[in-house]
C-alpha cells in the first residue's frame, strides 16, 4: 500500500508561534486529507486537498500531487490547535469506497 | 448534534471473552469505518462496510469480525480478546459519492486483562 509519513512527529510551540507541518506520500493519489484529534480523542476533518492551495481561518493546506508531498499551516497557534495531525490518502484511486491510509501523526502541543 | 455514537467510551475486558463495539449513525451515510489507533502507528483500517449485509477487510482484520444488519449501525466484533487488542477504536462513516466528509465517532478505549 502507499506509504504515508508525517514531520515531525512532535512539535512544542509558544502561543502566538506559526508552524508548518509536513506529509509525504509514496505513489500518486487523487485526494488527501488533514485532521485533527483533540486532547479528548475526537478526530475532526480539516481539509479535502487533492491539490492547490486552501485556506480556512488560521489554517491553510497545500498539497503539491505531482511531488507527492503537502503541508499544513498553522498561524498564531493557539491552546485549543493542541493535539495530532493526520494526514491521509486513499488506499483505492479513484474509488469512493473510502479507504484511507492515515500517517502516524504529528503531535502539537501548543503553550501559554 | 452527535452523529457518530459509539457506545461505550471505555471498556475492559477479560482475555478470552467475546466483545462487541457498537457504532451508530444518523446520516444515512453508505460507507462506515473501524479504525484502530495505537500510539505511534496512527490509524489503521480493520474492516469496513459500503452497504447493508457487505464487508471488506482492510489491512488488520485478524482477530475482527463485523456485523451490519441496519444501514445506521455498523458493529466490530472481537471473538476472543486478547490482550494485544487493547487499543482505541475509531468508527467512522461517509456517503458513498464524496471522497471526503468523514465523520468519527469519539472512540472507544478498550483495554483487555
Amino acid at each position: 500500500g502507499i506509504q504515508v509519513e508525517q514531520s515531525p512527529p512532535d512539535l512544542i510551540l509558544q502561543e502566538g508561534a506559526n508552524s508548518t507541518l509536513r506529509c509525504n506520500f509514496s505513489d500518486s493519489v487523487n485526494n488527501l486529507q488533514w485532521f485533527h484529534q483533540n486532547p479528548w480523542g475526537q478526530l475532526i476533518n480539516l481539509f479535502y486537498i487533492p491539490s492547490g492551495t486552501k485556506q480556512n481561518g488560521r489554517l491553510s493546506a497545500t498539497t503539491v500531487a505531482t511531488e507527492r508531498y503537502s503541508l499544513l499551516y498553522i498561524s498564531s497557534s493557539q491552546t485549543t490547535d493542541s493535539g495530532v495531525y493526520f494526514c491521509a490518502v486513499p488506499a483505492d484511486r479513484g474509488s469512493t469506497l473510502g479507504r484511507l491510509y492515515f500517517g502516524r501523526g504529528t503531535q502539537l502541543t501548543v503553550w501559554p | 448534534d452527535v452523529k457518530v455514537t459509539q457506545s461505550s467510551r471505555y471498556l475492559v475486558k477479560r482475555t478470552g471473552e467475546k466483545v462487541f463495539l457498537e457504532c451508530v449513525q444518523d446520516m444515512d451515510h453508505e460507507n462506515m469505518f473501524w479504525y484502530r489507533q495505537d500510539p505511534g502507528l496512527g490509524l489503521r483500517l480493520i474492516y469496513f462496510s459500503y452497504d447493508v449485509k457487505m464487508k471488506e477487510k482492510g489491512d488488520i482484520p485478524e482477530g475482527y469480525s463485523v456485523s451490519r444488519e441496519k444501514k445506521e449501525r455498523f458493529s466490530l466484533i472481537l471473538e476472543s480478546a486478547s490482550t494485544n487488542q487493547t487499543s482505541m477504536y475509531l468508527c467512522a462513516s461517509k456517503l458513498e459519492i464524496q471522497y471526503y466528509g468523514y465523520t468519527f465517532g469519539s472512540g472507544t478505549r478498550l483495554t483487555v486483562v
